[in-house]
C-alpha cells in the first residue's frame, strides 16, 4: 500500500520569502508524484507532477519540486512567494501501474503574510 | 472548455433525509472519481469508475452510500439516510484515458443537521 506524509499542517511565510513544503511517500513499487493546490472554496488543481526522467520538475506559478528516491521525498519549493499563493497544498502519490489510484496527503496550508 | 460540473454547490439537509449529489465530467474523459474531504480524515477516495463501470468502491463508507454512472456524461452519489457525520465537501474528478492528472470539480458542501 502507498502512503503520503505531509508533516507540516500550516506554514506561515512572509511575502517574497522562499518556501519549502515537505512531502514524504511510501510505496513498494514505482510511483508517480503530484502536487495539487486548493484555493478557498474551490476544487484541487494540478501544480506539477513527476512521472519519470528529470528529478527536478517545474510547475505553474513558479513552483518546482524535486523527486528524491533515496529519501522518498518530493518537496515543493518556490523562491519568492506572493500573497496569491495563500492556499492549501496537497502532495499525492500513485503507483505507476494498475489504475493509478491516487493517495493524497493531509495537506499543508500556506499562509503568506504581507 | 467547461470543467467538471457539480451540483448542488451547497446542500443543507436534516438527518434521515436522502441526498443526491451530481457530477458531469469533462467531455471525453473516461475515468471518474468521487472523493470526500473532511478536516479529520482529509481527502478520501470513495469510488472510481472507468468507462462507466465501478472499478474500486472500497472507500464507500457503508451501505447508506451508493454511486451510479449511467452514461459517460453523468454520475450521482446518493446518501440514504443521511447522518450528521456525513457532513463534508464531496468532490468529483475526471481523467482522460492515458493521462495521470485528475481534474476536480468545485465540490458540493454538504451539511447534515
Amino acid at each position: 500500500a502507498q502512503s503520503v506524509t505531509q508533516l507540516d499542517s500550516q506554514v506561515p511565510v512572509f511575502e517574497e520569502a522562499p518556501v519549502e513544503l515537505r512531502c514524504n511517500y511510501s510505496s513498494s513499487v514505482s510511483v508517480y508524484l503530484f502536487w495539487y493546490v486548493q484555493y478557498p472554496n474551490q476544487g484541487l488543481q494540478l501544480l506539477l507532477k513527476y512521472l519519470s526522467g528529470s528529478t527536478l520538475v517545474k510547475g505553474i506559478n513558479g513552483f518546482e519540486a524535486e523527486f528524491n528516491k533515496s529519501q522518498t521525498s518530493f518537496h515543493l519549493r518556490k523562491p519568492s512567494v506572493h500573497i496569491s499563493d495563500t492556499a492549501e497544498y496537497f502532495c499525492a502519490v500513485s503507483e505507476s501501474g494498475g489504475y493509478q489510484k491516487v493517495t493524497f496527503g493531509t495537506g499543508t496550508k500556506l499562509q503568506v503574510i504581507p | 472548455d467547461a470543467g467538471v460540473i457539480q451540483s448542488p454547490r451547497h446542500e443543507v439537509t436534516e438527518m434521515g433525509q436522502e441526498v443526491t449529489l451530481r457530477c458531469k465530467p469533462i467531455s471525453g474523459h473516461n475515468s471518474l472519481f468521487w472523493y470526500r474531504q473532511t478536516m479529520m480524515r482529509g481527502l478520501e477516495l470513495l469510488i472510481y469508475f472507468n468507462n462507466n463501470v465501478p472499478i474500486d468502491d472500497s472507500g464507500m463508507p457503508e451501505d447508506r452510500f451508493s454511486a451510479k454512472m449511467p452514461n459517460a456524461s453523468f454520475s450521482t452519489l446518493k446518501i440514504q439516510p443521511s447522518e450528521p457525520r456525513d457532513s463534508a465537501v464531496y468532490f468529483c474528478a475526471s481523467r482522460p484515458q492515458g493521462e495521470e492528472t485528475q481534474y476536480f470539480g468545485p465540490g458540493t458542501r454538504l451539511l447534515v443537521l
